[in-house]
C-alpha cells in the first residue's frame, strides 16, 4: 500500500541552524509528494509540493527534491527561525493522501 | 479572503449528545474530505464527497456520518460521541483533475466531556 515514513521528531534546534527532516515512501504509480505545516491550534497548510521525479519544491527558504531512486522527499532549511517551529507534515497523494506521522520542530533564540 | 471555513473553531460536547461539525468552501471544488487528527498525529481521513458520491474509509466507525447539501458545504456528524473522539476535525478541499493539492481549513477541535 502507499505509506509515508518521516523522521520522528521531536527536533530541537538553534535560530540560524540547518535543518533537515527524512520522508520517505512507498508507493504504486507515480505519487505526487507535499510538506504541510502545522502550527499550534490551526489547520494543515501547505509549504511546498513536488509532482514528479526531480522536481525541487521550494517556499520561503525550505526545500525538498523528489527523488525517485531513493523514494525520498527530505525537507532542508539553510537556517531555520523562531517562527519556524511547528508540526512538518510529509505526505503523497496517489488517489488519496496519506500523510507521515509528523515531525514536531522547535527553534530556540 | 478565507477560502475552506470550519465552524465552530472549537466545539465541546457531552459524552453521547450527537454533534455536527460545519465545513463550507468558496472554491467550489469537487471534493470535499474529512480528516481526524490526534494529538498532533497524522491526520486520518474518515470519508471524502467526490461531488455528491460519498467515500467511506473501511476503518470509519459507524458513529460517524456526513452530509452534503451541496457544493459549498460539508458536515460531519458525531451519533454518540465517546471520549476517545475528541480531537481536531479538519476539512479539506481538492479541485480533482486540476490541481494536485488540497486545501486545509483551520479544523475544529472537539472535547467531550
Amino acid at each position: 500500500g502507499n505509506s509515508v515514513t518521516q523522521m520522528e521528531g521531536p527536533v530541537t534546534l538553534s535560530e540560524e541552524a540547518f535543518l533537515t527532516i527524512n520522508c520517505t515512501y512507498t508507493a504504486t504509480g507515480y505519487p505526487s509528494l507535499f510538506w504541510y505545516v502545522q502550527y499550534p491550534g490551526e489547520g494543515l497548510q501547505l509549504l511546498l509540493k513536488a509532482t514528479k521525479a526531480d522536481d525541487k519544491g521550494s517556499n520561503k527558504g525550505f526545500e525538498a527534491t523528489y527523488r525517485k531512486e531513493t523514494t525520498s522527499f527530505h525537507l532542508e532549511k539553510g537556517s531555520v527561525q523562531v517562527s519556524d517551529s511547528a508540526v512538518y507534515f510529509c505526505a503523497l497523494l496517489v488517489g488519496d493522501m496519506r500523510f507521515g506521522a509528523g515531525t514536531r520542530l522547535t527553534v530556540k533564540p | 479572503d478565507a477560502m475552506v471555513i470550519q465552524n465552530p473553531r472549537y466545539q465541546v460536547t457531552q459524552f453521547g449528545k450527537p454533534v455536527t461539525l460545519s465545513c463550507s468552501q468558496t472554491l467550489n471544488h469537487n471534493v470535499m474530505y474529512w480528516y481526524q487528527q490526534k494529538s498532533s498525529q497524522a491526520p486520518k481521513l474518515l470519508f471524502h464527497y467526490y461531488d455528491k458520491d460519498f467515500n467511506n474509509e473501511a476503518d470509519t466507525p459507524d458513529n460517524f456520518q456526513s452530509r452534503r447539501p451541496n457544493t459549498s458545504f460539508c458536515f460531519l456528524d458525531i451519533r454518540s460521541p465517546g471520549l476517545g473522539d475528541a480531537a481536531m476535525y479538519l476539512c479539506a478541499t481538492r479541485e480533482l483533475a486540476a490541481s494536485y493539492e488540497q486545501y486545509f481549513g483551520p479544523g475544529t477541535r472537539l472535547t467531550v466531556t
